[in-house]
């Protein structure tokens, strides 16, 4: 079956813009979870959605958010670009259950100038 | 969360096994030990998971120390493609999808 998908897969925007990310599961996993990976601060949760609700949360600004459709097609959005926003963003899908194993997308690998 | 301490990295000789320790005295008892893994350039992919006893599936072996204190990730085999930074992660099994990651082992793998 088809994997996590991530699109963009790169992206190049200034600070101060915002930006809009995708992530499309596998099919029938309900869960979608955001992560951001830096050099410096490694892979870091930013949120969890479940059936278009958050369901965890990490510790990353409000600029930071995120939706999940009916569909459970996911996006996350960042506004007011920073030069620290520039990382690697990672999808992971997931049944949502008791059996945890999730599976990470490709990634969207931002770039803030 | 609860956290782990791994190796910053690890070498080894293809077609030998790999020993990748992790370090967990904090466990609770209901955390479940997972393993992931990140190929370069890729996202990280699901390996094993346990919670008291070893495990064993396509991919590698898990065996858990008695005390829970430790675990060890065990490549039977190695190979080039297992090149990657291994991640030792414990998670509360209780439907919450949150992976903590600590900076994982990168083990290189020499042909």
């Amino acid at each position: 079956k088809a994997g996590v998908t991530q699109t963009p897969r790169y992206l190049i925007k200034t600070r101060g813009q915002q930006v809009t990310l995708s992530c499309s599961p596998i099919s029938g996993h309900r869960s979608v979870s955001w992560y951001q990976q830096t050099p410096g601060q490694g892979l870091q949760f930013l949120f969890e959605y479940f059936s278009e609700t958050q369901r965890n949360k990490g510790n990353f600004p409000g600029r930071f958010s995120g939706r999940q459709f009916s569909n459970s097609r996911s996006e996350m959005n960042v506004s007011t670009l920073e030069l620290g926003d520039s990382a690697l963003y990672l999808c992971a899908s997931s049944f949502g259950g008791e059996y945890n194993e999730q599976f990470f997308g490709p990634g969207t690998r931002l770039t803030v100038l | 969360d609860a956290k782990t301490t791994q190796p910053n990295s690890m070498e080894s000789n293809e077609e030998e096994p790999v020993h990748l320790p992790c370090n967990h005295s904090t466990i609770s008892g209901t955390d479940y030990i997972h393993w992931y893994r990140q190929l370069p350039s890729q996202g990280p992919e699901y390996v094993i998971h346990g919670l008291t006893s070893n495990v064993n599936n396509r991919m590698a072996s898990l065996a858990i120390a008695e005390d829970r204190k430790s675990s060890t990730l065990i490549l039977h085999r190695a190979t080039l493609r297992d090149a990657a930074v291994y991640y030792c992660i414990l998670r509360d099994d209780q439907g919450a999808q949150k992976l903590v990651f600590g900076q994982g082992t990168r083990l290189t793998i020499n042909p």
